[in-house]
């Protein structure tokens, strides 16, 4: 199986500030990649897939970038509301794995 | 807009098997080239693939978990089901329902989630 690590574990950051969010998969996974957002309680949403595609309803200050096995996840204009949980995920190579998740708070 | 809802037993004692149903609502389960996939959650292993099945009835299983699942449709009430057998507590998780539109095994539609802990 693809192991994906994510960093940084946890990050807090600044009302209005950037936050980037990386990803690297142990083998290269082309553009196959997705990034989830996910708030206590509530299942995992979909924000990017094909590894820079926004997915339906997501604001434009989710960016997606990378490939082959370097991923990033970039929010800017962060609000209080994006506080949650994001995952990475690779589907290129199967079964589908995930990382364990960026825990990202807004100070 | 498609939602996904679980339902089953929320305790499972270990050796037996469990069994979970996603209904499918604001939606046909036959519509579309969409596969129904099941994904589970725990504090240990996070986010793992379960298994899925295409509109077809055709399934795919996680290769370590295989031997113990299946996963089919049931497109007279517009749901898909999940059985494990033999579980243990490496078993305890929440088990999520989710739906692929792409085929690419990436989910944009998933259902709230239930908790399903496996003890005696």
């Amino acid at each position: 199986e693809v192991v994906v690590t994510q960093s940084p574990v946890t990050m807090s950051v600044s009302p209005g500030e950037g936050a980037t969010l990386s990803c690297r998969a142990s083998q290269s996974v082309n553009s196959n990649f997705a990034w989830y957002q996910q708030k206590p309680g509530q299942a995992p949403r979909l924000l990017i897939y094909a590894a820079s595609t926004r997915a339906t309803g997501v604001p434009a200050r989710f960016r997606g970038s990378g490939s082959e096995t370097e991923f990033t996840l970039t929010i800017s204009g962060l609000q209080s509301e994006d506080s949650a949980v994001y995952f990475c995920q690779q589907y290129h190579n199967w079964p589908t794995t995930f990382g364990h998740g960026t825990r990202l708070e807004i100070k | 807009q498609v939602q996904l809802q679980e339902s089953g037993p929320g305790l499972v004692k270990p050796s037996q098997t469990l069994s979970l149903t996603c209904t499918v609502s604001g939606g046909s389960i036959n519509s579309g080239s969409y596969y129904w996939n099941w994904i589970r959650q725990s504090a240990g292993k996070g986010l793992e693939w379960v298994g899925r099945v295409f509109i077809s009835g055709s399934t795919n299983y996680k290769p370590s978990l295989e031997s113990r699942v299946t996963i089919s449709l049931d497109t007279s009430k517009n749901q898909f089901s999940l059985t494990l057998d033999s579980v243990t507590a490496a078993d305890t998780a929440i088990y999520y329902c989710a739906r692929d539109t792409s085929g690419w095994e990436y989910f944009d539609s998933w259902g709230q989630g239930i908790l399903v802990t496996v003890s005696s």
